[in-house]
């Protein structure tokens, strides 16, 4: 079945410094990633939504300038964390679609923590 | 706009319970409607889905029919294992073509003792 790999799955960074993380389709061309942020016990966010070569459009309310995101190919696209605070840890999961069949696949996660 | 509606958790069941865990829509037209699971530290798994009103999604013991005439989709197992334990979201995705982000529920947590 469709996998999606999310790297990486936990990081600590300290407050100021950049983090990146990565979200691959492992095995189809993913037309369409979507980022999302969860808080502790609620429900996932949707931050932005990219198609592959074209810029991400982000949600009401997300900095696009803090939250960069990049969709470089079919099967990669990254979210960078510009200037991270403490405010910023959270749990980050990406999707991936091909836009047939309703088909969403999920990564696993990545725990970010910024002491 | 779009929303769905869980039931607040956490639900807590002994095993072998019934489980039900309702979920409502708001939408335009006819969204297709998801149920997604979240382990622990984990990503979400889908669990079953419908794209058309009267579906029956089912998986693993699981299911949940979309009703229209009551924007409904709950979810329900006639025997909950101590495995269920995990985070239960009801989902939806505009009826266009399926490249729309989801909208997401608010979760409920079902912890299932021995």
């Amino acid at each position: 079945g469709a996998v999606v790999s999310q790297h990486p799955s936990r990081v600590i960074c300290k407050s100021g410094t950049s983090v990146k993380i990565e979200c691959r389709s492992l095995d189809f061309q993913a037309t369409t990633m979507f980022w999302y942020r969860q808080f502790p016990k609620k429900s996932l966010m949707l931050m932005a939504t990219s198609n592959e070569g074209s810029k991400a459009t982000y949600e009401q309310g997300v900095e696009k300038d803090k939250f960069l995101i990049n969709h470089a190919s079919l099967t990669l696209s990254t979210l960078t964390v510009t200037s991270a605070h403490p405010e910023d840890s959270s749990f980050y999961i990406c999707s991936a679609t091909t836009g047939r069949n309703y088909g969403y696949t999920f990564g696993s996660g990545t725990r970010l923590t910024v002491v | 706009g779009n929303s769905v509606t869980q039931m607040e958790g956490p639900v807590t069941l002994s095993e072998e319970a019934f489980l039900t865990i309702n979920c409502t829509y708001t939408a335009t037209g006819y969204p297709s409607l998801f149920w997604y699971v979240q382990y622990p530290g984990e990503g979400l798994q889908l669990l079953l889905k419908a794209t058309k009103a009267d579906d029956k999604g089912s998986n693993k013991g699981f299911e949940a029919t979309y009703r229209k005439e009551t924007t409904s989709f709950h979810l329900e197992k006639g025997s909950v294992q101590v495995s269920d334990s995990a985070v239960y979201f009801c989902a939806l995705t505009p009826m266009d073509t399926g490249r729309r982000a989801l909208t997401f529920g608010s979760g409920t947590r079902l912890q299932v003792q021995p």
